[in-house]
């Protein structure tokens, strides 16, 4: 089964409004890390923002902030005031466990593209 | 701040031939992680290292080998290259005891393309 799923290959957002991009996991671990990773057309991956399974807030970071729904499995990144920089591949990742080298399981990611 | 070294940037290969990816992690990360990303793909988990040791193996093929070395960089090397292993490699670090918070931090990648 897929541990990441992102159901939105692409969406398209107007300049200046907000969007939010889709993500739902599967895990039995109790313990577990959410990521959000941006990744422009130049390839880098650029890491967003992080959520805990454990947290009791929702994660913020300037424009970005994590919609996390523990009872539905979902961490939906929502981008805020959006910009024309914004445009880029991001891509959903988790990490199951406490250890310090667990490996992250990524979605297939979401293409947005920012309409000026 | 300095951020995850990979080099080359890019690189082009014969099919038959072999490829050796360095990735210099960020000061203080003794953790270094490879990953593979195909053509329109998500990035799938090759192997980890920590404290130069291996310490998870996802779908490298037996081709490929990897070591971290005393300075904690870490080199994958890929033999008898075949078309399907273009994709862009990437390397990424994590520092230690951070528990579920562990931010791997991505390097700029280095994008293989086998002729």
């Amino acid at each position: 089964a897929q541990k990441i799923t992102q159901t939105q290959p692409g969406m398209f957002v107007q300049e200046k409004e907000a969007v939010t991009l889709d993500c739902t996991y599967d895990t039995s671990d109790p313990s577990y890390g959410l990521f959000w990773y941006k990744q422009p057309s130049s390839g880098e991956m650029i890491f967003l923002i992080y959520q805990g399974s454990y947290d009791q807030q929702n994660a913020t970071e300037g424009r970005y902030s994590l919609n996390f729904q523990k009872a539905r499995k979902s961490a939906n990144l929502v981008i805020s005031a959006s910009q024309l920089g914004d445009s880029a591949m991001y891509f959903c990742a988790m990490r199951e466990g406490l250890g310090n080298f667990n490996k992250f399981y990524f979605g297939s990611g979401t293409k947005l593209n920012v309409k000026p | 701040a300095a951020g995850v070294i990979q080099s080359p940037r890019h690189l082009i290969k014969e099919k038959r031939e072999t490829a050796t990816l360095k990735c210099y992690p960020i000061p203080r990360h003794d953790t270094v992680y490879w990953y593979q990303q195909g053509p329109g793909q998500d990035p799938q988990f090759l192997i980890s290292f920590y404290e130069k040791m291996q310490s998870d193996k996802g779908s490298i093929p037996d081709r490929f080998s990897a070591q971290q070395f005393s300075d904690y960089h870490s080199e994958l090397n890929m033999s008898s290259l075949e078309l399907g292993d273009s994709a862009l490699y990437f390397c990424a670090s994590s520092l230690p005891g951070q528990g579920a918070k562990n931010i791997q931090y991505f390097g700029a990648g280095t994008r293989l393309s086998v002729l």
